[in-house]
């Protein structure tokens, strides 16, 4: 049972570009919520699709943007990359609407120059 | 809107003793708690979740944690401390219902000295 993929594993950008993340969710689950966290901190949540729609987001500005597909699988978008956007960006699955038991990816190293 | 503290950003345990991370929530309705364990260069593992049930929440590898709403705490022990628990953990809250997003701390990273 393949658990929460995420790629690539790396990725280096210079700071105007924009950047693609993808997300496959667990085996089963429908719910995929994508969390930035810079060096030190702890994940801040971006924003949850459920059934192909954003459910709920955090406080992130609109050059982040999300897609999720009728596979479940899922992308983070960010346009106009800036020095801060350099961090882990995990992606996390659920089955349905309960975030309570969340399965975390590996996570996107995203570096901006 | 729901946070966490996480009291001690580092903590030093020496193996076999008791570990004790602390975090405190604040919320505005009963809130679900999480506890995670992140490994380096990995993403976060679930080890034990309160959602309302017994306020004593066994987890995974010997972990529990004890919900006390009189002090707005959920700490998270372990009687005996093993070399593999170095890591860092993170107290996470979120609203029950569905579609919450949950708002994590800022982490405590476990040092375990042989």
């Amino acid at each position: 049972d393949a658990g929460v993929t995420q790629s690539p594993t790396h990725l280096i950008k210079t700071r105007g570009q924009q950047v693609t993340l993808r997300c496959s969710p667990k085996s089963g689950h429908d719910t995929v919520s994508w969390y930035q966290q810079a060096l030190g901190q702890g994940p801040q949540f971006i924003f949850q699709y459920y059934e192909e729609e954003e459910r709920q987001r955090g406080n992130f500005p609109d050059r982040f943007s999300g897609h999720q597909f009728p596979n479940y699988s899922s992308e983070l978008n960010v346009n106009a990359l800036l020095l801060g956007d350099s961090a882990l960006y995990l992606c996390a699955s659920s089955l349905g609407t309960d975030t309570d038991t969340q399965y975390f990816g590996p996570g996107t190293r995203l570096t901006v120059l | 809107a729901q946070s966490v503290t996480q009291l001690g950003s580092h903590v030093s345990v020496s193996e076999g003793a008791l570990v004790l991370l602390r975090c405190n929530y604040s919320s505005s309705v009963p809130p679900y708690l999480f506890w995670y364990v992140q490994y380096p260069n990995q993403g976060l593992q679930l080890l034990l979740k309160y959602t309302s049930a017994a306020t004593l929440v066994k987890g995974i590898n010997g972990f529990e944690a004890e919900f006390k709403k009189s002090e707005t705490s959920f700490h998270l022990t372990k009687p005996s401390a093993h070399m593999s628990d170095a890591a860092e953990y993170f107290c996470a809250v979120s609203d029950p219902g569905g579609y919450q997003k949950v708002t994590f701390g800022t982490g405590t990273k476990l040092q375990v000295i042989p």
